[in-house]
């Protein structure tokens, strides 16, 4: 069975203090790895789509990297604005969706 | 305005009665989603639908149904409601192009007494 694992489960920042985010997948046929965004009472925002390993994608102060087995949301030099909960999902070949971990919920104190 | 809106964005109700949560999109999308999240278990999805002809169960679909009656709506249904459906529901598009990339509304809180 499909499986996706964020850890850690919450972590807590300085503004400014550089760290990552993991999410760990066993599937089988990976056809894209999502990470999205969700600040609370309101729906994820997508970040990324990675497709393959070795895959890197940036935007502001987030960089996204993918492996065979896991994916790393890096975050550097964060702002208290960068407070939220962040998901990943995956879409397998076996299945048309998507399916997420339970997401990592990421405090930025000023 | 949002593009993609879900309607109530609150409900309480009684275990037994039935419920519609309803979700409209103006980006003109063909593929709808909808998900619950619970606290710890991240979003699981129940159906989704990638054109108006179109419904596919997801990971957790039973004690739910769904209608898909337009491009831009796709409802979903509690038939007799119980206390363990108590969850925020969100509804998403995606555009067939696309892969997956998917924009939710804001999520109804449905609590079943």
């Amino acid at each position: 069975e499909d499986q996706v694992t964020q850890s850690p489960e919450a972590l807590r920042l300085q503004e400014g203090e550089s760290s990552s985010l993991n999410c760990s997948y066993t599937v089988s046929g990976l056809r894209g790895l999502f990470w999205y965004r969700q600040d609370p009472g309101k729906g994820p925002e997508f970040l990324f789509t990675l497709y393959s390993a070795g895959e890197e994608k940036e935007k502001e102060r987030l960089k996204a990297t993918l492996t065979k087995k896991e994916s790393f949301l890096h975050i550097t030099a964060p702002k208290p604005e960068d407070s939220a909960t962040y998901l990943c999902a995956v879409l397998t070949y076996n299945n048309n969706d998507m399916r997420f971990g339970a997401g990592t919920r990421l405090t930025v104190k000023p | 305005d949002a593009d993609v809106t879900q309607t109530p964005r609150n409900r309480i109700t009684k275990t037994g009665k039935r419920i519609m949560l309803e979700c409209s999109q103006t980006k003109g999308h063909d593929r709808m989603y909808w998900y619950r999240q619970d606290p710890g278990l991240g979003l699981q999805l129940i159906y989704y639908s990638f054109d108006v002809k179109d419904i596919n169960k997801g990971e957790i679909s039973d004690g739910y149904s769904v209608s898909r009656q337009a491009q831009a709506k796709f409802s979903l249904s509690l038939e007799s409601a119980i206390p363990n459906q108590t969850a925020l529901y969100f509804c998403a598009t995606s555009d067939t192009g696309q892969f997956n990339e998917q924009f939710f509304g804001p999520g109804t809180r449905l609590t079943v007494l």
